[in-house]
């Protein structure tokens, strides 16, 4: 079955970065397109980027554009988010979830657990 | 930017009875390929959320039919037809016909 698997918690300081892993299981990598959502303490959920594991093409959220990077390992079925220049405010869980096909127009069937940044002097 | 709007906030439900949650969207949802992307999904308590219902009114596998979407254009509806304890949890709507996809702001389903 399709497992999106997540790195642990992170605790960062401000100003520095925090990469998080979603290890993919169960289908073929590079069929889907990967979604990036955070979600702070009590806020909705938040979009912030999706990558196309085939060819790595990322396209990001406008309020994260310049801090944002979404890559991908296709060798380890593996995506990775990284953002940068962290503030109190970054303080989230993020998710990274498969899209239903290879464009993200069909939405997100399978989230990963989480995992929870913490941003704090 | 889609700005989508759920109403209630929050919905205090007796077992067995219907509950109903509405989203509006500030534009149409319609994608130029005739279809239109709207899913609904369920987040219980600590869990990462989960698919419902994607393209207005299709049950992702698995989920009870007592699960149901309707709607057109900018104003879309999720029901539930008999909540049971399990359903306990806040439904959010998502779009993904235009980019950036967004959601709504979540609508928190509790037991009377």
């Amino acid at each position: 079955q399709v497992q999106l698997v997540q790195s642990g918690a992170e605790v960062k300081n401000p100003g520095a970065s925090v990469k998080v892993s979603c290890k993919a299981s169960g289908y073929t990598f590079t069929n889907y397109a990967m979604h990036w959502v955070r979600q702070a303490p009590g806020q909705r959920l938040e979009w912030m980027g999706w990558i196309s594991p085939v060819n790595g093409n990322t396209k990001y959220s406008q309020k994260f554009q310049g801090r944002v990077t979404i890559t991908r390992d296709t060798s380890a079925s593996t995506a990775f988010m990284e953002l940068s220049s962290l503030r109190s405010e970054d303080t989230a869980v993020y998710h990274c979830a498969r899209a239903m096909g290879a464009t993200t127009i069909f939405g997100v069937d399978h989230w990963g657990q989480g995992t929870l940044v913490t941003v704090a002097s | 930017d889609i700005v989508l709007t759920q109403t209630p906030l929050s919905s205090p439900v007796t077992l067995g009875q219907p509950a109903s949650i509405s989203c509006r969207s500030s534009q149409s949802l319609v994608h130029s390929d005739g279809d239109t992307y709207l899913s609904w999904l369920q987040q219980r308590p600590g869990q990462p959320p989960r698919l419902l219902i994607y393209k207005i009114s299709n049950r992702f596998s698995g989920v009870p039919d007592r699960f149901s979407g309707s709607g057109a254009g900018t104003d879309f509806t999720l029901k539930i037809s008999r909540v049971e304890a399990e359903d306990v949890g806040v439904y959010y709507c998502m779009q993904t016909t235009q980019f950036p996809p967004g959601f709504g702001q979540g609508t928190k389903v509790e037991i009377k």
